[in-house]
Formats: structure tokens, sequence, C-alpha cells
């Protein structure tokens, strides 16, 4: 049963465009939602996250948007660069037992093309 | 500051051995959690501990175990080891289990022939 989807295995964009990555997630429990990105042979690295009193999330070209209705957010990232290629992994996390637990989508693999 | 750092980075083992791979958190970090990577698939969640005390298990065997140290460093440990064990490990930490965010480390690569 996977709780955090990621539907899109990969995401080709040409540089300079915008790249929106989808996640959606079933369990209305979640009540925040990180982006990871994972370069070949490294951990993941945080990107941005939002709590779902939020709609909006906004870092630098990052932003994330929440639709708690449809259990669905997504990572807008502008400009799109040639470094920004990699996977990218959505998580959801609610507490539980006084601590946050994660579960991790799929992750898309984005290359933005120069 | 040093980020979460994880030892050995790579590992080969047979079927049936045992392995050992540890993490050390980020300064100030207490908790630390343990993540599998198979190929394709996102991090699971292995355990995670906080104050040297199991906060929180995943779906996983009692082949694998965990501790933390007094000075919030944490081993985790794979008996028997089984092909499909093969993954990238992951250790995050975060300064304490109710903190939203997580930092990982780059991981332990271990192969099981």
């Amino acid at each position: 049963d996977q709780q955090v989807k990621q539907n899109s295995p990969s995401l080709s964009v040409q540089e300079g465009r915008i790249s929106i990555l989808n996640c959606d997630y079933t369990n209305s429990m979640f009540d925040y939602f990180l982006w990871y990105k994972k370069y070949p042979a490294e951990g993941p690295t945080f990107l941005i996250s939002i709590s779902s009193i939020k709609d909006k999330n906004e870092d630098g070209r990052f932003t994330v948007f929440l639709n708690k209705s449809a259990k669905h957010l997504s990572l807008h990232i502008v400009p799109s660069q040639p470094g920004d290629s990699a996977v990218y992994f959505c998580a959801a996390s609610a507490a539980t037992s006084g601590t946050y637990k994660y579960i991790f989508g799929t992750g898309t693999r984005l290359k933005v093309l120069a | 500051d040093a980020g979460v750092t994880q030892s050995p980075t790579h590992l080969i083992k047979t079927r049936g051995q045992h392995v050992t791979l540890r993490c050390s958190p980020i300064s100030g970090h207490k908790s630390v959690s343990w993540y599998q990577q198979v190929l394709g698939q996102g991090p699971q969640f292995i355990f995670q501990y906080y104050e040297k005390e199991e906060r929180g298990r995943g779906n996983f065997p009692d082949r694998f175990s965990a501790r933390q140290f007094p000075n919030y460093s944490s081993e985790l440990n794979v008996n028997a080891l089984l092909l499909g064990d093969s993954a990238l490990y992951l250790c995050a930490s975060r300064r304490d289990p109710l903190a939203e965010t997580q930092y990982f480390g780059p991981g332990t690569r271990l192969l099981v022939l």
C-alpha cells in the first residue's frame, strides 16, 4: 500500500523553463511534506518543505504547492538549470507516538537539457 | 559544520554474513534514523533512535537491529545477510524526534553476493 506516489518516473525540461514535479498521497493524517534531491552516489539533500496549514512555500527558484483536498503536492523549479538534473523524492510525515515518521515516494528523475 | 557522516561508503559481503554500518549525526542532533533504499524505490524507514532509545521501527525482520551511543552516533546491524539486503543504507539526523526536517548522510552501499 503506497501512501506516497510519484507517478512520473522521469521528466525532461529545457534549461530556463519550468520543471513541475508531482506527488500524491493517500493518508489524510500527513501534516508535513518535504522534497529531497538526490544525485548519484550521494545521500538525499533536503530542498524545501511545507506544513499542512499552508498551501505554498517558496525558497528561491523552488516553490512547493499543497492541495489538501486533492491530497496532491507539487514542486516547481523556475528557471530550471542543468545542475538541477537529479532524482527528486517527495516525503510525507505525521506525528506518531512522539515522533515524525516519513514515507517517501519512488522518485522522479529530472533531466534539464542545456 | 560537518554533515551526517557514514562509514563505510561501500561494502561487499556474502550471504549469511553479518554487517555493521555506522553513522555520526550532525552536531547537536540527538535523533538518528536509518533507511534502506533499493534501486528504483524511495528510502524505506528501518529504525529511529533518540537518546539511545528506539522510537520507531519499520517493517523489517528481526535480522535488522540498531543502537545509539551516548555521543548520539549509531550503528545498524544486519545478521544472516540475504541477497535482497543489497541496497543503499542511509542515515538521517534531526535535532529531536519532533523536528520536522531530517538531513541525510551519503549512505553506505551494501552488496551481498
